[in-house]
């Protein structure tokens, strides 16, 4: 069974549309995690969730908005796509902080 | 803001060599996590280390934590191409989203 899903796993859409990309896990874990991965491969946090409460919200421009439903889920709603945010979304989870995360595979967003 | 540096960035090897990637920084951690990202797939964790001076060794891969705890290293014995793949170095700080940071990674790519 699939610990962390994500979807879609592609996605292709033109500035200035509202996208969401979904997230569920089924490992039990309390915490959640956006990434974001550019081109040049580097992996930059976004947010991070702990049992449905928001806890780590990086720089990010308020068209990303992250819901979380209940500690299994974590979805990512974009609004007003830009060039820019073409990249790969991952999710992750863990139990908390410290320990191991655990990724999704990803999701391809591209901006045309 | 806790930096980490990878280095090097890119390697691509033939079979059977021996290589290291290192990660450096300047502050201290109060552990560290080596994760492998294979193309189109997430990042998977290979070993944490916790204490100063600790060496790990997972099959033909030796970690070693930095005395300081400041620096760490990757080293592959008889590289396969099975290797390939980006390596990802994460640290824990003292800052929350200290906690969050990864190295810009090392794509390594050995050929058969």
């Amino acid at each position: 069974d699939t610990a962390v899903s994500q979807t879609p796993k592609y996605l292709v859409t033109q500035m200035g549309n509202d996208k969401s990309i979904k997230c569920e896990q089924n490992l039990g874990h309390d915490t959640m995690y956006w990434y974001k991965q550019d081109s040049k491969k580097f992996l930059k946090i976004m947010f991070s969730y702990n049992n449905k409460e928001l806890i780590i919200n990086e720089t990010v421009p308020n068209r990303f908005s992250p819901k979380s439903p209940d500690k299994a889920h974590l979805n990512l709603h974009i609004n007003s796509l830009e060039l820019g945010d073409s990249a790969v979304y991952f999710c992750a989870s863990s139990t908390d902080l410290f320990t191991e995360q655990y990724f999704g595979p990803g999701t391809r967003l591209t901006v045309t | 803001t806790q930096l980490l540096e990878q280095s090097p960035q890119f390697l691509s090897i033939q079979e059977g060599e021996n290589l290291t990637v290192y990660c450096n920084s300047s502050s201290v951690f109060s552990s560290l996590q080596w994760y492998r990202q294979e193309p189109g797939e997430g990042p998977v964790l290979l070993v944490t280390v916790v204490t100063g001076g600790e060496v790990k060794k997972l099959k033909r891969l030796t970690f070693q934590f930095g005395d300081a705890r400041k620096d760490s290293s990757l080293h592959i014995t008889a590289a396969q191409p099975g290797d390939t793949g980006l390596y990802l170095c994460r640290g824990y700080g003292s800052s929350n989203t200290g906690k969050l940071i990864f190295g810009q990674g090392t794509t390594l790519q050995v050929k058969p």
